[in-house]
């Protein structure tokens, strides 16, 4: 199994709302990324997990938390979000961070109203 | 953190070679260089990566100048299916952290 999913594939949120992303993986990777890519650019790191525990935060703001309670799963707890960050939010993992090959899932398009 | 410069499109004919370039002019000697491409309505996808050597694999070729300043990506044949954004990416030697180019636009016509 090499691959990364993510739920839920499509949501819109009001700015009051909480809501979360959910990635997970099941190749044994150790490392798992979450990226943030707007409409026609580039993905942009947000944040780095490595055995479980952030070792990259990319000055994100703090209505954007992450947390990965186990090997396997990641989740983006979202609060209080604007409609600037409407986006799709891609997950990643890797066997380390050190690893030359992420593997991508295919994002979660978010919509913030 | 180094940045990369890529022509914003391409275009190919189907069958043909295909050389997509990037600029890392500002590259550290510790850094790798990736290239990723995303096909639309996917993410990424890893297609090589290289330090000072070239380097080949099933999808591509990858030629990396003497003073690593820039580096080219070589599809041998392209198909419709390479049709996709191609992104020059660096990455610090100690970190997963990749630091994505704004990418090329490839379209191939038959």
């Amino acid at each position: 199994d090499t691959e990364v999913t993510q739920t839920p594939k499509h949501l819109v949120m009001g700015m009051t709302n909480k809501k979360s992303l959910k990635c997970e993986q099941h190749m044994g990777h150790r490392a798992m990324y979450w990226y943030k890519q707007k409409a026609k650019k580039p993905p942009e790191l947000m944040f780095v997990y490595s055995y479980e525990k952030l070792s990259i935060n990319e000055s994100v703001p703090s209505r954007f938390s992450p947390e990965c309670p186990n090997s396997s799963l990641l989740n983006l707890h979202l609060h209080a979000l604007q409609p600037e960050d409407s986006a799709l939010y891609l997950c990643a993992s890797s066997p380390r961070t050190v690893s030359y090959e992420q593997y991508f899932g295919p994002g979660t398009r978010l919509t913030v109203t | 953190d180094a940045k990369t410069t890529q022509p914003n499109s391409m275009e190919s004919n189907e069958e043909e070679p295909v050389h997509l370039p990037c600029n890392h002019s500002t590259i550290s000697g510790t850094d790798y260089i990736h290239w990723y491409r995303q096909l639309p309505s996917q993410g990424p996808e890893y297609v090589i990566h290289g330090l000072t050597s070239n380097v080949n694999n099933r999808m591509a070729s990858l030629a990396i100048a003497e003073d690593r300043k820039s580096s080219t990506l070589i599809l041998h044949r392209a198909t419709l299916r390479d049709a996709a954004v191609y992104y020059c990416i660096l990455r610090p030697g100690n970190t997963g952290k990749l630091i994505f180019g704004q990418g090329t636009t490839l379209q191939v016509k038959p």
